[in-house]
C-alpha cells in the first residue's frame, strides 16, 4: 500500500537529549513537510523540502533540524535547543509544493520527561 | 507568529442538521485551497479541495465555497453525523507550501 509512515507513534525524551522522528513515503512525492501541533491548536510549519538535498525553514524552525538525503525520507531532529518540545508532530508529502493535496502520516507524540 | 494559548473555536450541531465551518485565509494570491478533517490522535485527512478559478465545489455530503473578494472559505456538511465529529482545518497554497488555518472543532450531538 502506498502511503506515508511516521515512527514511532509515541516517543519519550529526557530533557537535554536530541531525538529524531522518522518520516517515510512511498508515494513518489517531491515535497515533504513537518508540522507541529499543540493540544487544541492548529498546525504550524517547522520545515519543508521540495527536492532532495534542499529544505527551507517554516514558521517555527528554531530548535529543529532536518535532512533530505533521499526522496522517500525526511527525518526531523528535535534538539535540546527546543525549549518546549512536547507536542504532536505531523509529517506530510505532496506531488509538487502545495499545488495538490498533501497526505499526512499518523503523527508522533513526543513527550519530554 | 506564535499562537500558544489560542484555542480552537467549537461548533456544536444536532445530528441530521447541516454544518457550516468557516475559514478566513491570508493571501489573495493563493491559488489552491483544501479542507482537512482530523480525528483525535490521528493525522489530517483530505476532504475536498477547490482552485481559485472556482466559487463552489461539491463532494459527497460536503460543499466548499470560495469567496475571493473577502478571502473566505467555507465547508458545508449536509445531514451531519456523529462520525463527522472532528477538528476541521482549511489550508491555502502559498509560496509553494500549504499554510493551515487555526481549525474548528465540530461536535455532533445525538
Amino acid at each position: 500500500d502506498g502511503g506515508i509512515t511516521q515512527s514511532p507513534k509515541y516517543l519519550f525524551r529526557k530533557e537535554g537529549q536530541n531525538v529524531t522522528l522518522s518520516c517515510e513515503q512511498n508515494l513518489n512525492h517531491d515535497a515533504m513537510y513537518w508540522y507541529r501541533q499543540d493540544p487544541g491548536q492548529g498546525l504550524r510549519l517547522i520545515y519543508y523540502s521540495q527536492i532532495v538535498n534542499d529544505f527551507q525553514k517554516g514558521d517555527i524552525a528554531e530548535g529543529y533540524s532536518v535532512s533530505r538525503e533521499k526522496k522517500e525520507s525526511f527525518p526531523l531532529t528535535v534538539t535540546s535547543a527546543q525549549k518546549n518540545p512536547t507536542a504532536f508532530y505531523l509529517c506530510a508529502s505532496s506531488i509538487l509544493g502545495g499545488i495538490t493535496e498533501a497526505f499526512f502520516g499518523q503523527g508522533t507524540r513526543l513527550t519530554v520527561v | 507568529g506564535e499562537s500558544v494559548g489560542l484555542h480552537l473555536p467549537t461548533l456544536s450541531v444536532q445530528e441530521g442538521d447541516n454544518s457550516i465551518i468557516n475559514c478566513a485565509y491570508s493571501n489573495s494570491a493563493s491559488d489552491y485551497f483544501i479542507w482537512y478533517k482530523q480525528e483525535s490522535g490521528k493525522g489530517p485527512q483530505f476532504i475536498i479541495d477547490i482552485r481559485s478559478n472556482m466559487d463552489k465545489r461539491q463532494g459527497q455530503r460536503v460543499t466548499v465555497l470560495l469567496n475571493k473578494t473577502v478571502k473566505h472559505l467555507s465547508l458545508q456538511i449536509a445531514a451531519t453525523q456523529p462520525g463527522d465529529s472532528a477538528v476541521y482545518f482549511c489550508a491555502e497554497e502559498y509560496g509553494n507550501k500549504l499554510v493551515f488555518g487555526a481549525g474548528t472543532i465540530l461536535r455532533v450531538k445525538s
